[in-house]
């Protein structure tokens, strides 16, 4: 079985302070993939990125940066200087190479002008 | 953005009542899901396609069916709604490859439907 947890249920920041949202996953499998998305208060779910197990390079898109480390089951995402349009649930996800996605509950991020 | 659209996009209903939702790709990709939304629960699949007549069931399938009689539609059916299913039901789609599981692919997602069931 596989699983995700986001401890984190509700972050609350000032605009410009950076923010880390945690995510540990579990799984049994050597392959897996794992997911970030975004969901604004609009309600859609907004592809982030993708990571497969075999690729543990961090990676930087714009404000927007992924540690991913195996040793400790961990895919966390930062985004440095939050800006107001940042405010949104963001939900991890992890998927074995199966058909099934498996989702975190989600953190909600408020930031504060 | 992927080429998704779900119909109703709101719907109220009462128990009992059978209660159909449609999910559109234009993309003619081969995976189609659906996941509902709960508070505190993230997205749990519900049924999933692989390809046209094809589905197999999800982690909380109970209470609904499927069907896939063209690549590009994909219907979730309530055969009789119960207030437990009041949430907000997803569809995504993902490319996947033929024979293969869809893992690899990234799921893009629907706007979304939210159904409540009094």
């Amino acid at each position: 079985a596989q699983k995700v947890t986001q401890a984190q249920t509700e972050i609350s920041v000032v605009e410009k302070e950076d923010v880390t949202l945690d995510c540990v996953y579990e799984t049994r499998d050597t392959t897996y993939y794992l997911f970030w998305y975004k969901q604004p208060p609009s309600g859609e779910l907004v592809f982030l990125i993708r990571r497969n197990s075999f690729d543990e390079q961090n990676e930087i898109s714009g404000r927007y940066s992924w540690n991913f480390q195996k040793s400790t089951s961990s895919f966390n995402f930062t985004i440095t200087a939050s800006q107001v349009v940042d405010s949104a649930v963001y939900f991890c996800a992890l998927n074995n190479a199966g058909n099934m996605l498996t989702f975190g509950g989600g953190t909600r991020l408020m930031v504060k002008p | 953005d992927a080429g998704i659209t779900q119909s109703p996009r709101h719907k109220v209903t009462e128990t009992g009542t059978p209660v159909t939702l449609r999910c559109h790709q234009t993309e003619n990709h081969r995976y189609m899901y659906w996941y509902r939304q709960d508070p505190g629960h993230g997205l749990r699949l519900i049924h999933y396609s692989y390809g046209v007549k094809d589905t197999d069931k999800g982690e909380v399938s109970d209470g609904y069916s499927v069907s896939r009689s063209k690549t590009e539609d994909f219907l979730l059916t309530l055969e009789s709604a119960t207030s437990s299913q009041t949430s907000v039901y997803f569809c995504a789609i993902s490319q996947g490859v033929a024979g293969g599981p869809s893992g690899t692919d990234t799921q893009y997602f629907g706007p979304g439907t939210r159904l409540t069931v009094l």
